[in-house]
């Protein structure tokens, strides 16, 4: 089974730093997704993780650790577009599972 | 540069109704394709997968079904529509490699009344 756990809600200021947790359990795993949703749209890819450690691509960051099972994204510098849902995912084979999603909500 | 179309974008069919909604990729061959719901403040449910043409694997019995006719096309079905069938469903591809990420379509919004 499936079992892909991050928080709901979160809420920060333009400008400062946000890290989203992911936790999971999965029959199989080889690699984790994290993807941005705004809302009534598309989710649109952000950054991917197959082995331990941080990967950085502009203001945001992935960090992966494979024997905790567990990842964050950190998104540097907030700007109100940021306003989004998160969402992480682990692969697989050729399959995506998701998790929930965070909602972040950027405040000026 | 490979892009994915996926219509309509909104839809509204009364109960006991068909469907059928259409998922193209451009500018790849031999993609994986998908077709996720997403409900109400819900995560995405993945429905079905394609590794190649006329294979199709279903993840959660349903009301529906999926078809690949050609390479690049994806086609998500009912005989009749459920009240449960409403929700957000969106087309996605993938390069023919395992671990590779997915780039989702605009989606469909389905209301059923």
């Amino acid at each position: 089974g499936q079992n892909i756990d991050q928080p709901t809600e979160m809420t920060a200021t333009e400008g400062a730093i946000v890290q989203i947790n992911c936790t999971y359990q999965t029959s199989g795993f080889n690699g984790l997704f994290w993807y941005q949703q705004h809302a009534g749209e598309a989710p649109t890819f952000l950054s991917y993780n197959v082995l331990d450690g941080l990967e950085e691509k502009g203001r945001f960051s992935s960090f992966l650790s494979r024997s905790k099972g567990y990842s964050y994204l950190l998104l540097k510098e907030l700007q109100m577009k940021d306003s989004a849902s998160y969402l992480c995912a682990v692969s697989n084979d050729y399959k995506l599972s998701f998790g929930a999603g965070t909602t972040v909500t950027v405040r000026a | 540069s490979q892009t994915i179309h996926q219509w309509p974008a909104t839809l509204v069919q009364p109960v006991g109704s068909p469907l059928s909604l259409e998922c193209t990729v451009e500018g790849t061959s031999n993609p994986n394709l998908y077709w996720y719901r997403q409900a109400a403040g819900r995560g995405l449910q993945l429905l079905f997968y394609s590794v190649g043409i006329g294979q199709i694997s279903s993840e959660v019995p349903q009301n529906l079904s999926a078809s690949r006719p050609q390479d690049r096309q994806f086609i998500l079905s009912s005989k009749k529509l459920l009240l449960s069938d409403s929700g957000f469903y969106l087309c996605a591809w993938s390069a023919g490699f395992s671990n590779q990420p997915q780039h989702f379509g605009d989606g469909t919004r389905l209301s059923i009344l």
